[in-house]
């Protein structure tokens, strides 16, 4: 089945600064990729999604890479702000058939101001 | 309009209690997930409802858990003789469907096991 790694699993970035977070998948079928973040006590909400016909996607100031062949995919967030500071999961799933994601262990983002 | 809604937000158990987890999901969307989170980890898929269909419960960890959804609308996850191991968040999401397949999942506020 699908095994989805995140790394780091912490990241303290200043205000103002990038913040780049990366994931690898392993089968190959996956072709949708959602990030989520969940704030503490919180529920995951999507922020950004990619499909595997497209290599990049942008929304402001969050952007996500796909490499197919080397089977990872990035998030990037850009002019951090104190409020982007949560835990963010990325995930692996299958358009079509079985439905269900497969997610990465977390990376505990933290915006010092 | 209304989101994911589960029932209770916390549960308290006792070791070998039987407990019923509730969740509403958006009205209309077809598709229904149900995913446990142990502290500190990424959400783990337990079953996956296309309406009434329980179409993959390939995540369930044992036999102890159950889950029907059988209007097609509400699901509840029943867990059996609960053990210590039970004790975790357990996150409900539906999706609308499109002609691409599952789009957005939208997730509940969970409800959080406690087993003691």
């Amino acid at each position: 089945g699908e095994n989805v790694e995140q790394h780091p699993s912490t990241l303290s970035v200043q205000e103002g600064d990038s913040a780049v977070i990366k994931c690898t998948y392993s089968d190959s079928a996956s072709n949708y990729f959602p990030w989520y973040k969940q704030e503490l006590g919180k529920r995951p909400q999507l922020i950004i999604d990619i499909r595997s016909n497209v290599g990049e996607k942008k929304d402001q100031r969050i952007a996500v890479t796909l490499n197919k062949t080397a089977k990872h995919f990035s998030l990037h967030i850009t002019e951090t702000q104190p409020e982007d500071s949560a835990v963010y999961f990325c995930a692996a799933g299958i358009l079509q058939g079985a439905q269900k994601l497969v997610f990465g262990q977390g990376t505990r983002l933290t915006i010092n101001p | 309009g209304a989101g994911v809604s589960q029932s209770p937000r916390y549960k308290v158990a006792k070791r070998g209690q039987d407990v019923a987890l509730r969740c509403d999901p958006i009205s209309g969307h077809v598709s229904l997930f149900w995913y446990q989170q142990a502290l500190g980890q990424g959400p783990e898929f337990l079953t996956y409802f296309q309406n009434e269909a329980q179409l993959d419960k390939s995540g369930l960890p044992s036999d102890r858990f159950f889950a029907e959804r059988p209007e097609g609308s509400v699901s509840t996850l029943k867990i059996q003789r609960t053990q210590q191991e039970d004790s975790a968040v357990y996150l409900c999401a539906s999706s609308s469907l499109s002609g691409q397949g599952a789009v957005e999942q939208y997730f509940g506020p969970g409800t959080r096991l406690t087993v003691t």
